[in-house]
């Protein structure tokens, strides 16, 4: 089974607006970690927002805030205010357990496309 | 700044030749490393874990003796693909948890193209 999944491939916004996008999870461990990553068209993979499975607040960073809906196992990235940068490939991911060799699974990506 | 440096950024070669990526870490200590493949569009591939003076784990599929990871010390793994064809072109991506689990860096990035 996959442990991530994202279903939007891809998603235009307008600048300025919010955009959400879903990410649902599958694990069953209690231990997890849950991040997002925005991957430009030069490839590298920049982080955005990490929320930890015994965190009680939503994660926020600046403009991205995370949705985090344990009982639906879902952790939606929230982009508020888009901007003609944000324009990119974004990754849900999770890591289960604490250990710092444990893999982190990624899901297949939503592209955004921020038009002016 | 950057915490994971990757080298090179790019690389063309001939079919038959091997290639070194090397991933360092730049501001920490890591035990684990990981190698992950990701073709166009597509999503990030896990190919291995890479433990700091032992074997690497392979994921199913991926061929240890094609893709040898060596983890000689705590700031650097390399990956060599070793004679390299058309099919193995890609973007190769090496990523490390931080001093804390909840940080996970990537590095840049190396784009292989195989002729």
């Amino acid at each position: 089974a996959q442990k991530i999944t994202q279903t939007q491939p891809g998603m235009f916004v307008q600048e300025k607006e919010a955009v959400t996008l879903d990410c649902t999870y599958d694990t069953s461990d209690q231990s997890y970690g849950l991040f997002w990553y925005k991957q430009p068209s030069s490839g590298e993979m920049i982080f955005l927002i990490y929320q930890g499975s015994y965190d009680e607040q939503n994660a926020t960073e600046g403009r991205y805030s995370l949705n985090f809906q344990k009982a639906r196992k879902s952790a939606n990235l929230v982009i508020s205010a888009s901007q003609l940068g944000d324009s990119a490939m974004y990754f849900c991911a999770m890591r289960e357990g604490w250990g710092f060799g444990n893999v982190l699974h990624c899901g297949s990506g939503t592209q955004v496309i921020v038009l002016p | 700044g950057a915490v994971v440096s990757q080298h090179p950024s790019r690389v063309i070669c001939k079919s038959g030749t091997s290639v070194k990526i090397e991933c360092r870490s730049l501001d920490f200590q890591a035990t684990t490393m990981f190698w992950y493949r990701q073709f166009p569009k597509k999503s990030l591939m896990l190919m291995a874990t890479s433990n700091e003076g032992s074997k690497a784990t392979y994921e199913q599929g991926v061929e240890k003796d094609k893709f040898l990871i060596n983890h000689a010390s705590l700031t650097l793994s390399t990956l060599t693909v070793t004679s390299a064809h058309p099919e193995d072109s890609s973007f190769y991506i090496c990523s490390m948890i931080g001093r804390n689990v909840y940080e996970q860096y990537f590095g840049p990035g190396t784009r292989l193209t195989v002729t």
